[in-house]
């Protein structure tokens, strides 16, 4: 069966900070991956999917980027945090008929 | 511009009863429509899920209704248990576009009164 990991599960960063997430997925082979985010009082926004190794599309602008340097491995990074950086990163993977979702890291920018 | 709103951010419900979350989209490319369950600090789940090619998908306590004239789309959960308190996510994507991205609503979050 497929799953997938995050980590770290809660992370307490000073702004202007490194950042670097990863979500690796097991079970399955050349999937979609998504990074999405969720800030307090608003939704599932996507932040970047991938198709394939090395291959990122990004949806917002932002000082975030993304990277996918195996084909289940997909990291979310910044050189420098923002206070607005602040909120739930979710990694999901698609099989083309659903998305499933990661547990979720908790990101404070304090 | 959002392409997929719920326009309810709460709703509360008593035990036993039904509880209806409404989503309203905008896209008419969307044909795939999915909704969504998320208790805090977890990720969401995947609850129910309808073609456009249906009105109507039932799993157990769960239904959703597709109104494609309307471009509305509504879950029931009938009867509630307080184990449905939760966020509820309303998702919709366009198969033919071979990403799969899906757009989210902002999210209903239900509370289930024993």
């Amino acid at each position: 069966s497929q799953t997938i990991h995050q980590w770290p599960a809660t992370l307490v960063q000073p702004v202007g900070s490194p950042l670097s997430l990863e979500c690796t997925v097991e079970g399955t082979s050349n999937p979609n991956l998504y990074w999405y985010r969720q800030a307090a009082g608003r939704g599932l926004q996507l932040l970047f999917y991938s198709v394939g190794i090395g291959q990122i599309s990004s949806e917002v602008p932002q000082n975030l980027s993304a990277s996918r340097p195996q084909d289940r491995q997909f990291i979310l990074s910044s050189k420098k945090l923002l206070l607005s950086d602040s909120g739930f990163y979710l990694c999901a993977w698609s099989d083309l008929t659903l998305q499933y979702f990661g547990p979720g890291t908790r990101l404070t920018v304090t | 511009d959002q392409q997929v709103k719920q326009n309810s951010p709460s709703l509360s419900v008593q035990e036993g009863r039904i509880s209806i979350l409404n989503c309203d989209y905008t896209n008419s490319m969307f044909d795939y429509f999915l909704w969504y369950k998320k208790y805090p600090a977890e990720g969401p789940t995947f609850l129910i899920s309808i073609s456009s090619i249906k009105d109507k998908n039932e799993d157990g306590r769960f239904t959703v209704f597709l109104n494609k004239s309307a471009k509305h789309l509504s879950l029931h959960i009938v009867p509630s248990q307080p184990g449905d308190s939760a966020v509820y996510f309303c998702a919709a994507t366009s198969t033919g576009a071979g990403s799969y991205q899906l757009t989210f609503g902002k999210g209903t979050k239900l509370s289930v009164i024993p």
